[in-house]
């Protein structure tokens, strides 16, 4: 297809093991978005990536949070010792570019849930 | 701390009526400004955005307002259609890098 795809599209993990969560950004797309959705939440942003390099990861929650992303298209996701409170919904979008006038085109999500 | 601020958890509206939906936001270094709707298992897809050089978008029957003195946007839906029934959410950036969600409205269109 030719949107945003994520892999798995739901996982259920056991609290302390890690994930992996993956997205596969649109075609041309340099710019990649990860954004969490909590129960009753909005949606929290975690880190962008322009190209393979990631100029804000402060809304990363905490160092068992990770991101990467390799020739400048697929990226995944690592939470390292999985808690509870990781349990949302983790949705990646992406865009031509960064900048004004780019609308983000969203994936479907990742529903974790930590037991 | 939440930068960006929908205070009505959820909105009904009559079919064909008007539908307003709210936002607050309090950076002012906000410059660019969002619609996403959401439907139930899906990701949110983009509605309408607006910087903040204008005071007003529109596109068919959406029209978002903008009131920078405020620190509001909203978006007016007109006329309202049971299609439009889904979650809204306004996001807020500045120079279009991170962007800032609010919790979203859920609006249903009674038919």
């Amino acid at each position: 297809g030719a949107g945003v795809s994520q892999s798995p599209s739901n996982k259920v993990t056991e609290k302390g093991k890690d994930v992996e969560l993956r997205c596969d950004p649109i075609s041309g797309h340099t710019a990649l978005y990860w954004y969490r959705q909590s129960l009753g939440q909005g949606l929290e942003f975690l880190i962008y990536f322009q190209g393979n390099s990631a100029p804000d990861k402060s809304g990363l929650p905490s160092d068992r949070f990770s991101a990467e992303r390799t020739g400048g298209s697929v990226s995944t996701l690592t939470i390292q010792r999985t808690q509870q409170e990781d349990s949302a919904v983790y949705l990646c979008a992406s865009s031509p570019t960064s900048g004004l006038g780019n609308e983000q085109f969203f994936g479907p999500g990742t529903r974790l849930t930590v037991l | 701390d939440q930068q960006v601020k929908q205070n009505s958890p959820s909105l009904s509206v009559q079919e064909g009526r008007i539908s307003i939906l709210n936002c607050d936001y309090t950076n002012s270094m906000f410059d660019y400004f969002l619609w996403y709707k959401k439907y139930p298992a899906e990701g949110p897809t983009f509605l309408i955005s607006i910087s903040s050089i204008k005071d007003k978008n529109e596109d068919g029957r959406f029209t978002v307002f903008l009131n920078k003195s405020a620190k509001h946007l909203s978006l007016h839906i007109v006329p309202s259609q049971p299609g439009d029934s889904a979650v809204y959410f306004c996001a807020a950036s500045r120079a279009g890098n991170q962007f800032y969600f609010g919790t979203g409205t859920s609006l249903t269109v009674i038919p």
